[in-house]
């Protein structure tokens, strides 16, 4: 049972902004651990889009941008494009767990 | 810049053990203080980070996994290792070595994937 908990899929036409939330507890995002953000497509490995609640690594448009607040995190797709269709997951550090804790997941569906 | 492959048996039989390398390229396992981890995901569990190593450190594992898993490096084959012991249906998944990114604040993320290496325990 994973602690960060994601609406199952979001959609949305092209060029329309979706967000995508991510609520956690007073032992992860509540704590202040950071809260990084992973795309990822079918048969393929996940990787960064967002890392230390707001920052993109090279390489990321940035069309993509986080933010937290309290027990939660967002991840916000502004100018949605086709390709952008995936699976997000959130990720944060648990001090109850001690562990690190991945998202349920988000299926991104681009009407 | 660097890449990751995961590389072992992909069938193991319940109760045995399952060993996965991971080797590193385009960079070195000791240069830029980086510590490497282990994921594994299943339709199951989710994403789920079983543990972490650094060459100078004891390796940090994952409470749900501790007791059954040991990670260890080889910096002369630039590879990290990972076994899981007695295992059981539920430890198939998709297991994936991954670099954690610098720490900027407080926890580690993971900016580097291998491509992902299917394990099925079954007999």
């Amino acid at each position: 049972q994973s602690v960060l908990t994601q609406p199952p899929s979001v959609s949305g036409a092209p060029g329309q902004r979706v967000t995508i939330s991510c609520t956690g507890s007073n032992s992860n995002i509540g704590a202040g651990y950071d809260v990084h953000w992973y795309q990822q497509f079918p048969g393929t490995a996940p990787k960064l889009l967002i890392y230390a609640n707001n920052n993109r690594p090279s390489g990321v448009p940035d069309r993509f941008s986080g933010s937290t607040s309290g027990t939660s995190a967002s991840l916000a797709i502004t100018g949605l494009q086709a390709e952008d269709e995936a699976e997000y997951y959130c990720q944060s550090h648990d001090s109850r767990l001690n562990t690190y804790v991945f998202g349920t997941g988000t299926k991104v569906t681009v009407l | 810049q660097v890449q990751l492959q995961e590389s072992g048996p992909g069938l193991v039989k319940p109760s045995q053990t399952l060993s996965l390398t991971c080797t590193v390229s385009g960079g070195s396992l000791n240069n830029g203080g980086y510590r490497w981890s282990w994921i594994r995901q299943s339709p199951g569990r989710g994403l789920e980070w079983i543990g972490y190593i650094y060459f100078s450190e004891p390796p940090y594992y994952s409470p749900s996994v501790k007791g059954r898993v040991t990670m260890s490096l080889d910096s002369s084959r630039n590879q990290f290792y990972l076994q899981l012991s007695s295992v059981s249906a539920a430890d198939t998944a998709v297991y994936y070595c991954a670099r954690n990114g610098e720490l900027v604040g407080s926890g580690y993320y993971f900016d580097k994937w291998g491509q992902g290496f299917l394990v099925t325990v079954s007999s």
